[in-house]
């Protein structure tokens, strides 16, 4: 079956750094990825939805400038955390959406933010 | 709005034994409800699903019946094993099926002990 791959699986990283989360559809093609986030305890919740050569669209809520996504490319998109802080500290998980309505999921980025 | 509330974890059970995970969801219209399964290490993937009233999904032993009056989508399997052993989520997603619209449950992580 289709394969998102989602790297790094763990990251652990200073106050006022910035991360940047891969994720790429490895067999097929996707114009849309979507991006969510889980704090402990509580739902996945969706942050954005990044569009194949063009802006993303994000939730309600979501800092666009803080969470920079881009999709470059129809099997690639990034997230980046600009200036992490401890309360960014979150699992954050991709998915790409193929032919036919399917969702295919990375396996997650646990983010620790020291 | 739509939310899923699911039995919370961490559920450990003896291989053999019969699992039950709740959920239950509160939704406008006619959604569609689903289970998600994540093994350790890969991205979640499709467990079942169910599209309308009574309708049952079923997949690898695992069933869930889709009950309208009870707003519920509760997961069970008869006789679970080790490999079992894993993070499982409910979602529901709007009558128009569209990924975006996809809403979860936090999970339930399930242990089957040998």
């Amino acid at each position: 079956g289709a394969v998102v791959s989602q790297h790094p699986s763990r990251v652990i990283c200073k106050s006022g750094t910035s991360v940047k989360i891969e994720c790429r559809s490895l067999d097929f093609q996707a114009t849309t990825m979507f991006w969510y986030r889980q704090f402990p305890k509580q739902s996945l919740m969706l942050m954005a939805t990044s569009n194949e050569g063009s802006k993303a669209t994000y939730e309600q809520g979501v800092e666009k400038d803080k969470f920079l996504i881009n999709h470059a490319s129809l099997t690639l998109s990034t997230l980046t955390v600009t200036s992490a802080h401890p309360e960014d500290s979150s699992f954050y998980i991709c998915s790409a959406g193929a032919t036919g309505g399917k969702l295919f999921f990375g396996s997650g980025t646990q983010l620790s933010v020291l | 709005g739509n939310s899923v509330t699911q039995m919370e974890g961490p559920v450990t059970l003896s291989e053999e034994a019969f699992l039950t995970i709740n959920c239950t969801y509160t939704a406008t219209g006619y959604p569609s409800l689903f289970w998600y399964v994540q093994y350790p290490g890969e991205g979640l993937q499709l467990l079942l699903k169910a599209t309308k009233a009574d309708d049952k999904g079923s997949n690898k032993g695992f069933e869930a019946t889709y009950r309208k009056e009870t707003t519920s989508f509760h997961l069970e399997k008869g006789s679970v094993q080790v490999s079992d052993s894993a993070v499982y989520f409910c979602a529901l997603s709007s009558s128009s099926g569209s990924a975006r619209q996809l809403t979860f449950g936090s999970g339930t992580q399930l242990t089957v002990l040998p």
